[in-house]
């Protein structure tokens, strides 16, 4: 069982569609932190959401932390091949001193 | 500045060979972290130095699986008697402990694959 579930595993959609990734958990995070990871290389972080109902925006994505801080959602606009990559939430819950890492979700965008 | 490096980026090693893969972190990152990684999955934590503290080994799958981190800053990850089931892309993070939740933003190596034959 993982403490950070994503969904969908896979995602393949058209260039300049919309999507949502979600990241999902029975506990309460500290934080949670979203990461990027293309092929062949480590994942690169994102954003850090710290605040319940928080909403950080990146450009094209947006970022939202629930407010029990147990739930995150990434939301892109109009993607782009370029957004092709693993993406994975990550966090520490509130108890403890572990770090986890989500199922991940595959994203491809096609041109 | 310089990343955080891994070497060697591959290597291909035989059942029950000895492997050492090596990260070297961001220069004043004081915690590091080991994950592995199989083909298009997420990352399973492996083991965790912070500082001077005893690591956290609570990830390590076997006794065959071993880490060291030299001065507080290169680590070295062993795996002992290699199986096939190793296969994977070893990866390591560091980040830095200044407090607050900056302390959780790691940054990564490109990682080593590992592929026992």
């Amino acid at each position: 069982t993982q403490l950070l579930e994503q969904s969908p595993q896979f995602l393949s959609i058209q260039e300049g569609e919309n999507l949502t990734v979600y990241c999902n958990s029975s506990s309460v995070f500290s934080s949670l932190q979203w990461y990027r990871q293309e092929p062949g290389e480590g994942p690169v972080l994102l954003v850090t959401v710290v605040t319940g109902g928080e909403v950080k925006k990146l450009k094209r994505l947006t970022f939202q932390f629930g407010d029990a801080r147990k739930d995150s959602s990434l939301h892109i606009t109009a993607a782009q091949p370029g957004d092709t990559g693993l993406y994975l939430c990550a966090g520490p819950p509130n108890t403890g001193n572990q770090f986890y890492f989500g199922t991940g979700t595959s994203l491809t965008v096609i041109p | 500045g310089a990343g955080v490096s891994q070497s060697p980026s591959n290597k291909v090693t035989e059942k029950g060979k000895d492997v050492e893969l090596r990260c070297d972190p961001i220069s004043g990152h004081t915690a590091l972290y080991w994950y592995r990684q199989s083909l298009g999955q997420g990352l399973e934590f492996l083991i965790y130095f912070q500082g001077n503290s005893a690591p956290d080994k609570s990830g390590l799958p076997s006794d065959r699986f071993s880490a060291e981190r030299t001065g507080g800053s290169v680590s070295t990850l062993t795996i002992q008697r290699t199986q096939q089931e190793d296969s994977a892309v070893y990866l390591c993070a560091s980040s830095l402990t200044s407090g607050g939740d900056k302390r959780y933003e790691q940054y990564f190596g490109p990682g080593t694959r590992l592929t026992v034959t």
